[in-house]
């Protein structure tokens, strides 16, 4: 069975771009989260999708934001991106939303803003 | 808001040593606790859970018990190897969603 596959694996953008991200779940698997990774806040929620709908979202500014398909596979897209943005960004799917469900997340996308 | 306090690495040790990583959380309700590891280069795995109070969580020679008394969950190793080496991270979640709150990390280096 497939793990989560999330790509690219690398990328590096400059001040200013839009970048979007991609997550595909484990087949079956309906919830998808994501969370930025960085040295100097550790690992943060940025939000949930559900059946295509957002369950949930973190503290992070508009720039962010996400999407998922009828297939449960989701998207993240930063615009205008900032130095802060740069980090590892990871994605987790499980079967449902909530209850006793672990988690599975992908290796992450590194992304560097130059 | 919820949180998770977890001790501050990194920390060494010899092969065969024992291992605690103290985790302590602050939330209302009754959340979930996790630990999850991450090596060098992928993303993290789920090393074990407890939901609820005096659940013990196990895998892979790990253990940790939801200690609602003092709001911890510390993970602990009789026996490491230098293939713990990697860094270790203790989670809440509560029962709505899937948001996962997590500690700082704590990296273990395992010296043979």
């Amino acid at each position: 069975k497939a793990g989560v596959t999330q790509t690219p694996r690398y990328l590096i953008k400059t001040r200013g771009q839009q970048v979007t991200l991609s997550c595909s779940p484990i087949s079956g698997h309906r919830s998808v989260s994501w969370y930025q990774q960085t040295p100097g806040q550790g690992l943060q929620f940025l939000f949930e999708y559900f059946s295509e709908t957002q369950r949930n979202k973190g503290n992070f500014p508009g720039r962010f934001s996400g999407r998922q398909f009828s297939n449960s596979r989701s998207e993240m897209n930063v615009s205008t991106l900032e130095l802060g943005d740069s980090a590892l960004y990871l994605c987790a799917s499980s079967l449902e939303s909530g209850g006793n469900q672990p988690q599975h997340f992908g290796d992450g996308t590194r992304l560097s803003i130059l | 808001g919820d949180s998770v306090t977890q001790m501050e690495g990194p920390v060494t040790l010899s092969e065969e040593a024992f291992l605690t990583i103290n985790c302590t959380y602050t939330a209302t309700g009754y959340p979930s606790l996790f630990w999850y590891v991450q090596y060098p280069g992928e993303g993290l795995q789920l090393l074990l859970k407890a939901t609820k109070a005096d659940d013990k969580g196990s895998n892979k020679g790990f253990e940790a018990t939801y200690r609602k008394e003092t709001t911890s969950f510390h993970l602990e190793k009789g026996s490491v190897q230098v293939s713990d080496s990697a860094v270790y991270f203790c989670a809440l979640r509560k029962a709505a969603g899937n948001k996962l709150t997590f500690g700082g990390g704590t990296r273990v280096l395992v010296k043979p």
